[in-house]
């Protein structure tokens, strides 16, 4: 049971082409966040939201990924260009006490 | 740069033993520490820590932080099987928005 949906679950594309990932908040979240964790690593932050705003982003997130959360509502994360290294778990979390994950989109870039 | 170190990397114990994991953070803007418990999918949420000397405590899991010495432990008594999972530490940066996590202590419990 989660406060966050992520769409799809498990994505595998060919080096080059596009994707995007989707988050739903299942309740109001007013800070939404996204993450990415590789194989043998903690997630690393890539950027937040307050609201529809986009308030930080990390210095990982190259010109190639780009975010967006239209009327502070779902999410949505773009990677443009696939390359190999971007295969990982992307990750939605929502922000109460702590930052609490969805259960993320494992992506595989072939 | 900010950075969260966890130790020991790997952890092999059998059931009923008591384990310490050890976080150690180094970042600017420090307010709080957040405690994951990672199995095969995301991360969940197990503590978070902001003042000195505090223990939180759920079940056979506590957790203190140490602000002077800049670092928190994780300790599980009585491990169970379950208990099995790599154990992640993060620590907020630059004024709490976001957080640095370490590489996690990857905690193996056998019968």
């Amino acid at each position: 049971d989660t406060g966050v949906s992520q769409n799809p679950r498990h994505k595998i594309t060919k080096r080059g082409q596009n994707v995007t990932f989707r988050c739903d908040p299942i309740s109001e979240h007013n800070r939404l966040y996204w993450y990415r964790q590789t194989l043998g690593q903690g997630p690393e932050f890539l950027t937040y939201f307050q609201n529809e705003a986009q308030l930080e982003k990390s210095r990982l997130l190259s010109d190639r990924f780009s975010a967006e959360r239209p009327k502070g509502s779902f999410s949505t994360l773009e990677i443009q260009r696939t390359e190999q290294g971007d295969s990982a778990m992307y990750l939605c979390a929502w922000r109460e006490q702590g930052i609490y994950f969805g259960p993320g989109t494992r992506l595989t870039v072939t | 740069e900010d950075k969260v170190v966890q130790s020991p990397l790997s952890l092999v114990v059998h059931e009923g033993d008591t384990v310490t994991l050890n976080c150690s953070y180094e970042v600017t803007n420090f307010r709080s520490l957040l405690w994951y418990k990672q199995e095969k999918k995301a991360p969940t949420f197990l503590f978070m820590l902001t003042s000195s000397g505090i223990e939180k405590k759920s079940g056979r899991l506590s957790s203190i932080l140490d602000k002077k010495e800049l670092f928190s432990i994780l300790n599980i008594t009585a491990t169970q099987t379950g208990d099995s999972a790599v154990y992640l530490c993060a620590s907020s940066q630059g004024g709490g928005q976001n957080f640095v996590f370490g590489p996690g202590t990857r905690l193996s419990v056998l019968p």
